[in-house]
C-alpha cells in the first residue's frame, strides 16, 4: 500500500537555525509529493509540492526535492523564524483524479527567539 | 483569501448519538473531502465527493458515515451512531481546477464520551 513516514517531533530550534524534516514514502505508482503546514488554530495549508522525480518544490524559503532513488522528499529551510512554528505534514497523491492524499503523522516544529 | 469554514470547532457527544459536522467549502470549488486525525496518529482520508456523489471512500467510511451537500454551499459529514473510537479531529477540504491543491478547514474536534 501507500504510506508516508516522517521524523518524530517535536523539532526544537533557535531562530536562524537550519531545518530539515525527513520524509520518506512508499507508493505503488508515481506519486505527487506535498508538504502541508498547520499553524496553531488553522487548517492545513499547502506549502509546496513536486509532481515528478528531481522536481524541487519551494515556497516561503522552504524547499524539498523529489528523490525517486531514495523515495524521499525532505523539507529544508536555511534559516527558520519564530513564525515558522507549526506542524508540518508530508503527503503523497497517486493522482486518482480525486486527489486522495496519504499523510504522514506530522512533525511539530518549535522555533525559539 | 477564500477559506474553508468548519463548524463547530468542538463537539462533545455521548456514544450512540448522531452528530453532523458542517463545512462550507470555497464557493467555486468542485471537489470536496473529509479527512480525520485521531490524536497521535496520521491524517486519514475518509471520503471524496464530486458532482453530487461519492467518488472515493476509505475503509473507515462505513455505513455509519454519510455525506451530503444539501444546498449550494454546505457539505456535511454525518456519523449515525458514534463510537468512542470516532473521537478525532475532522478536517473538511475542497479543491478547484487544480485538483492537487486542497484547501483545508481548521477542523472540528469531536469527543465521544
Amino acid at each position: 500500500g501507500n504510506s508516508v513516514t516522517q521524523m518524530e517531533g517535536p523539532v526544537t530550534l533557535s531562530e536562524e537555525a537550519f531545518l530539515t524534516i525527513n520524509c520518506t514514502y512508499t507508493a505503488t505508482g508515481y506519486p505527487s509529493l506535498f508538504w502541508y503546514v498547520q499553524y496553531p488554530g488553522e487548517g492545513l495549508q499547502l506549502l509546496l509540492k513536486a509532481t515528478k522525480a528531481d522536481d524541487k518544490g519551494s515556497n516561503k524559503g522552504f524547499e524539498a526535492t523529489y528523490r525517486k532513488e531514495t523515495t524521499s522528499f525532505h523539507l529544508e529551510k536555511g534559516s527558520v523564524q519564530v513564525s515558522d512554528s507549526a506542524v508540518y505534514f508530508c503527503a503523497l497523491s497517486l493522482n486518482s483524479g480525486y486527489s486522495t492524499l496519504t499523510f504522514g503523522k506530522g512533525t511539530m516544529l518549535l522555533v525559539s527567539p | 483569501e477564500p477559506e474553508v469554514t468548519q463548524t463547530p470547532s468542538h463537539q462533545v457527544t455521548q456514544m450512540g448519538q448522531e452528530v453532523i459536522l458542517r463545512c462550507v467549502p470555497i464557493s467555486n470549488h468542485l471537489y470536496f473531502y473529509w479527512y480525520r486525525q485521531i490524536l497521535g496518529q496520521k491524517v486519514e482520508f475518509l471520503v471524496s465527493f464530486y458532482n453530487n456523489e461519492i467518488s472515493e471512500k476509505s475503509e473507515i467510511f462505513d455505513d455509519q458515515f454519510s455525506v451530503e451537500r444539501p444546498d449550494g454551499s454546505n457539505f456535511t459529514l454525518k456519523i449515525r451512531s458514534t463510537k468512542l473510537e470516532d473521537s478525532a479531529m475532522y478536517f473538511c477540504a475542497s479543491s478547484g481546477d487544480d485538483n492537487e491543491k486542497l484547501f483545508f478547514g481548521s477542523g472540528t474536534q469531536l469527543s465521544v464520551l
